[in-house]
Parts: C-alpha cells; sequence; structure tokens
C-alpha cells in the first residue's frame, strides 16, 4: 500500500463548477499536509500548508484534513480554466521529508 | 514570497558528459534542499536530501556516485548529473526549507535535461 494515495484522473470541469480534490493516507505520524499545484513543465507552487484537521480557507481554495479517516481535500469555487493544472497533494511528519501523491490532472473547460 | 531559483532551466547534453544543475535560495536560508526527478505525467520523486555542510543521504536505488550532490552555501545546492545516458533524461527540481516563521517547503521552477 502507497504511503499516499490520490486519484491521477484527469479531472475536467466545466468553468464555475467546485472541483473536489482527495487523497488518503496510510502513514498516522503524518503531521504537515500540503497541496501543490504544477503547470506542465514549471515547478510546483505551493498552494495551502496545514497543519492541524479542521478547514483552512484562502480565497477560492479550501483544504480540509481530517486525521482520524487519514484523509485529506482541496475544494476549488468558482473553478477557472486558469486552475487547469496538476495539483499534488504532499505531506511530512517532519516538515523536512516530504510523500506526494501521484497528482490529479485538472481540466477547467470554458 | 519565499523564492527558490534553479538553473538552467533546460539543458541538452551529449551521452557521456557532465551536466549541473544549481539551487538557490533567493531571500531565506535553506539548511536543508532537496532534489527531486520527475518522469512524464508521473509524481515527484525524491532522489536525495541535501543538507548544508554535510554528506547528502540518498534514497534508496538513487546512485551517489552518478547524482553527485554538493550544498556548499546557506543558498545554493549543486547537482550534478555524471557521465549522463539518454535514460537520465528527466525533470530535475529541488525544493528548499524555510525554517523561518513560514516553516515551509518551496519548489524551484525545474530544470529540464535532455541527454542525446
Amino acid at each position: 500500500q502507497k504511503e499516499v494515495e490520490q486519484d491521477p484522473g484527469p479531472l475536467s470541469v466545466p468553468e464555475g463548477a467546485i472541483v473536489s480534490l482527495n487523497c488518503t493516507y496510510s502513514n498516522s505520524a503524518f503531521q504537515y499536509f500540503m497541496w501543490y499545484r504544477q503547470y506542465s513543465r514549471k515547478g510546483p507552487e505551493l498552494l495551502m500548508y496545514t497543519y492541524s484537521s479542521g478547514n483552512k480557507e484562502d480565497g477560492r481554495f479550501t483544504a480540509q484534513v481530517d486525521k482520524s479517516s487519514k484523509y485529506i481535500s482541496l475544494f476549488i469555487r468558482d473553478s477557472q480554466p486558469s486552475d487547469s493544472a496538476t495539483y499534488l497533494c504532499a505531506m511530512s511528519w517532519n516538515n523536512n521529508d516530504m510523500r506526494f501523491g501521484a497528482g490529479t490532472r485538472l481540466t477547467v473547460k470554458p | 514570497g519565499a523564492v527558490v531559483s534553479q538553473h538552467p532551466s533546460w539543458v541538452i547534453c551529449k551521452s557521456g558528459t557532465s551536466v549541473k544543475i544549481e539551487c538557490r535560495s533567493l531571500d531565506f536560508q535553506a539548511t536543508t534542499m532537496f532534489w527531486y526527478r520527475q518522469f512524464p505525467k508521473q509524481s515527484l520523486m525524491l532522489m536525495a536530501t541535501s543538507n548544508e555542510g554535510s554528506k547528502a543521504t540518498y534514497e534508496q536505488g538513487v546512485e551517489k556516485d552518478k547524482f553527485l550532490i554538493n550544498h556548499a552555501s546557506l543558498t545554493l545546492s549543486t547537482l550534478t548529473v555524471t557521465s549522463a545516458h539518454p535514460e537520465d533524461s528527466s525533470f530535475y527540481i529541488c525544493s528548499a526549507a524555510d525554517r523561518g516563521p513560514g516553516n515551509t517547503i518551496y519548489f524551484g521552477e525545474g530544470s529540464w535535461l535532455t541527454v542525446v
């Protein structure tokens, strides 16, 4: 079993839709949870960073962590074509060693 | 915000030659930097953890003599692919740990290596 599971998609939604991206994990030692956005042929860009269970909101993005279920989510409201990218979840037990999900390819169609 | 710079962003080299990729943290000191490689449509694979002033820690299966890592200062780490072969062609990405108030990890833009 992989430490971090993420559905690679691809996921295609119409502009304006709410997007839900998810990851599950098996290592209960993970304490730090991150979402990165990666455009084609570019390095990953940090979107959201959370430490505890619960929700964290930043603009159109909401990150949700449920440690009891070992499940994290990223919601994108009012999705835009510019949101089309690969979204990687990442987690760490010491904010040093990170484990990544496979990445979900998202396309938002105008 | 914090910026991590990689150079070159793309390079083409002949088989058998060596290529050096630089990773710099531009506005913070990074005691720890990480090197990843990423094949098309796949996730990031950690190659090694680079600690300033000490030897890098390599992940299982990564040849330390082929992928030389040097972290000579708090803002610079280099990855040298020695005697490159076509199968080394990949996207190489570095990241740097900012231990300041943000306490998070930022990625460089990546370097595309093509070995012909």
